[in-house]
């Protein structure tokens, strides 16, 4: 069974402030993590692929890292926005597996 | 092309009926995918199609679920005899490939069972 978890569960920021959370997966067999942004009524949107150890990628005030050898993945938000407010999920391909296994998400609300 | 589209939105059905979604893949993307969230959790794998082939399903999938791709472009997921337990959002994405750079979801189908 592979695990992806992601912390914290849900998290409330000021309007303004910066946060972050974490993805933590296997690292056996890995070949990418990815993230996306789940808003309410609307279809998960793809935010970031990574495949190499030590990945930095960033869109706008939104980056991520990815540290392959310890299995874990940092996303930052930069001076959070109200649009900013959604799910942020974590996703993971390895080989043997082909197809992507979720973390549970992380619920960001900001408040204005 | 617009996305990946699922209907209907929103389904409420008696405990017992049966249901059934549709799911509209991106028409160049030759696999698509079933995920099931409930509250709290990430989005689970079901199943999934390389093009008209059923190539996985997994053990949540009991035999009250079918899914199918006729044509290797929409695919249907049928649930028999609803529970309250398939209360849920069902997910369905699609992508090229062997979906390891990522996959294009639609909304999803909310299903409830009264």
């Amino acid at each position: 069974i592979l695990n992806v978890e992601q912390s914290p569960q849900s998290l409330h920021v000021q309007e303004g402030d910066s946060t972050n959370f974490t993805c933590s997966f296997p690292s056996s067999n890995f070949y990418a993590l990815h993230w996306y942004r789940w808003e309410t009524a609307k279809s998960p949107e793809a935010l970031f692929v990574m495949t190499l150890n030590g990945d930095e990628k960033k869109k706008g005030r939104i980056s991520a890292t990815l540290n392959t050898k310890e299995g874990y993945s940092y996303l930052y938000i930069k001076g959070s926005q109200p649009e900013d407010s959604a799910t942020y999920l974590c996703a993971f391909w390895n080989f043997g597996n082909e197809k992507l296994t979720f973390g549970t998400g992380t619920r960001l609300t900001i408040i204005p | 092309d617009t996305g990946v589209s699922q209907n209907p939105r929103h389904k409420i059905t008696k405990r017992g009926q049966n249901v059934t979604f549709r799911c509209d893949p991106i028409s160049e993307h030759n696999r698509l995918y079933w995920y099931r969230q409930t509250l709290g959790q990430g989005p689970e794998f079901l199943t999934y199609f390389q093009n008209e082939a059923q190539l996985e399903k997994s053990r949540l999938l009991s035999d009250r679920f079918s899914a199918e791709r006729p044509k290797g472009s929409f695919s249907t997921l049928e649930i028999q005899r609803t529970e309250q337990g398939d209360s849920a959002m069902y997910l369905c994405a699609s992508s090229v490939g062997q979906g390891m750079d990522g996959y294009t979801f639609g909304s999803g189908t909310r299903l409830t069972v009264v």
